[in-house]
């Protein structure tokens, strides 16, 4: 049973771009959520997406965004990068909400330079 | 602001000693708590968990101590082993919804 796929695992881009990442859940899975991990916050909620609905967002700026696909899939975006944007993102994914059996990606790890 | 407060930051124990990670809470409203395990170049994955009503939860070596009245909750690893080096999170959901993570603990277990 393939795991949580997130896609890229690395990206370097440009204070000011906009980047797009990917998150394919586990199959069957239908809620997915999205974190960002950095070594002085630790990790961060960002959204959840369940059945192509955003159910909750976190405390972050409007320039974090995401949605999800009728298969479950999900992108999350970030425009008009800021260094301090550079972190690791973190997909999980669950069956449905409550969300008690997280199953999280390897993430993609984003610098911002 | 920090939901979920963790200590220590880091730890080194001997093969076999017993590691104790502690996290404390405000919001009595949070009804779930998780401890993942991360190792390097892994996201996060889930050791155990435990709801209010139960005062310790035990999976293997790992064990979870929970008091609600001082809002904090504990993992112990019993006879910990150089394969435990990993940092761990605990952390904090309301009915599974978003969940709040402590800062982690970096452990490091020496054969």
């Amino acid at each position: 049973k393939a795991g949580v796929t997130q896609t890229p695992r690395y990206l370097i881009k440009t204070r000011g771009q906009q980047v797009t990442l990917s998150c394919s859940p586990i199959s069957g899975h239908r809620s997915v959520s999205w974190y960002q991990q950095t070594p002085g916050q630790g990790l961060q909620f960002l959204f959840e997406y369940f059945s192509e609905t955003q159910r909750n967002k976190g405390n972050f700026p409007g320039r974090f965004s995401g949605r999800q696909f009728s298969n479950s899939r999900s992108e999350m975006n970030v425009s008009t990068l800021e260094l301090g944007d550079s972190a690791l993102y973190l997909c999980a994914s669950s069956l449905s909400p409550p969300n008690t059996g997280y199953t999280f990606g390897s993430g993609t790890r984003l610098t911002v330079v | 602001q920090q939901q979920v407060k963790q200590s220590p930051q880091s730890l080194i124990v001997q093969k076999g000693g017993i590691p104790i990670i502690n996290c404390a809470y405000e919001n009595t409203a949070f009804d779930y708590f998780p401890w993942y395990q991360q190792f390097p170049g892994k996201g996060p994955a889930l050791l155990i968990a435990i709801r209010p009503d139960v005062s310790e939860k035990k999976e293997g070596r790992f064990t979870i101590s929970f008091n609600k009245s001082a809002k904090q909750f504990s993992l112990h690893i019993m006879d910990s082993q150089p394969g435990d080096s990993a940092t761990y999170f605990c952390a904090a959901s309301i009915g599974g919804n978003q969940f709040y993570f402590g800062t982690g603990t970096s452990l490091t277990v020496i054969p």
